[in-house]
């Protein structure tokens, strides 16, 4: 079965950080373009960051540049994204997301279950 | 900066009626337009791709079209899992989405 299981989420103060993980099986991990996209409470989704198959490229959404790292370990099948000087408004459910192999591959075919960040005090 | 506006935010609808959700970007956009249904609790499910293909396994009553600025996700007769909210996303924008509630 293809999957993509999300862990690392938790409850964190202003300036702190936190790494997540993506767990993929079920697939060749490493034929695939990854992404993280976010969805704050009750809001809708947001791309974060994404990373070519062998993360050669990366590429992140403007507010995150900087504070926050895509990156990709193809011999453990996994993904991370590490989440550094994180603010009130990063707190959302993170989820880890393939790129479609279809047409122009520009889609999001599998996703993770998400795992919730709470950025507060 | 490609800006998705997705239309109406809300559908209210019956079990067997037709639904039509638009999208609409502020510049023309390349055919990758993507669809997707979430469920409360839910990740997200991708439905269509590059504006009218449908994703593995989803019914033919969810179809999609359009090209340029406007795009269209049509569920031909809604069943009563499709009421949800939807999402069009176009590379690394995402619509603000469109709820159909019963």
């Amino acid at each position: 079965e293809v999957q993509l299981v999300e862990s690392g989420g938790g409850l964190v103060q202003p300036g702190e950080s936190l790494r997540l993980s993506c767990a993929a099986s079920g697939f060749t991990f490493s034929s695939f373009w990854m992404a993280w996209v976010r969805q704050a409470p009750g809001k809708g989704l947001e791309w974060v960051a994404n990373i070519r198959q062998d993360g050669s490229n990366k590429y992140y959404m403007d507010s995150v540049e900087g504070p926050f790292t895509i990156s990709r370990d193809n011999a453990k099948n996994s993904l991370y994204l590490q989440m550094n000087s994180l603010r009130a408004e990063d707190t959302a459910v993170y989820y880890c997301a393939r790129v479609s192999p279809e047409g122009l591959k520009e889609a999001y075919d599998i996703w993770g279950q998400g795992t919730m960040v709470t950025v507060s005090s | 900066e490609v800006v998705l506006t997705q239309s109406p935010a809300t559908l209210s609808l019956s079990p067997g009626e037709r639904a039509t959700l638009s999208c609409t970007a502020r510049q023309s956009v390349c055919s990758c337009l993507a669809w997707y249904q979430q469920k409360p609790g839910q990740a997200p499910r991708l439905l269509i791709y590059d504006t009218s293909k449908r994703a593995t396994g989803i019914p033919a009553r969810f179809s999609g079209s359009g090209s340029g600025t406007d795009f269209t996700l049509t569920i031909s007769s809604l069943e009563p899992e499709d009421f949800a909210v939807y999402y069009c996303q176009q590379r690394k924008t995402f619509g603000g989405g469109t709820k159909v509630e019963i």
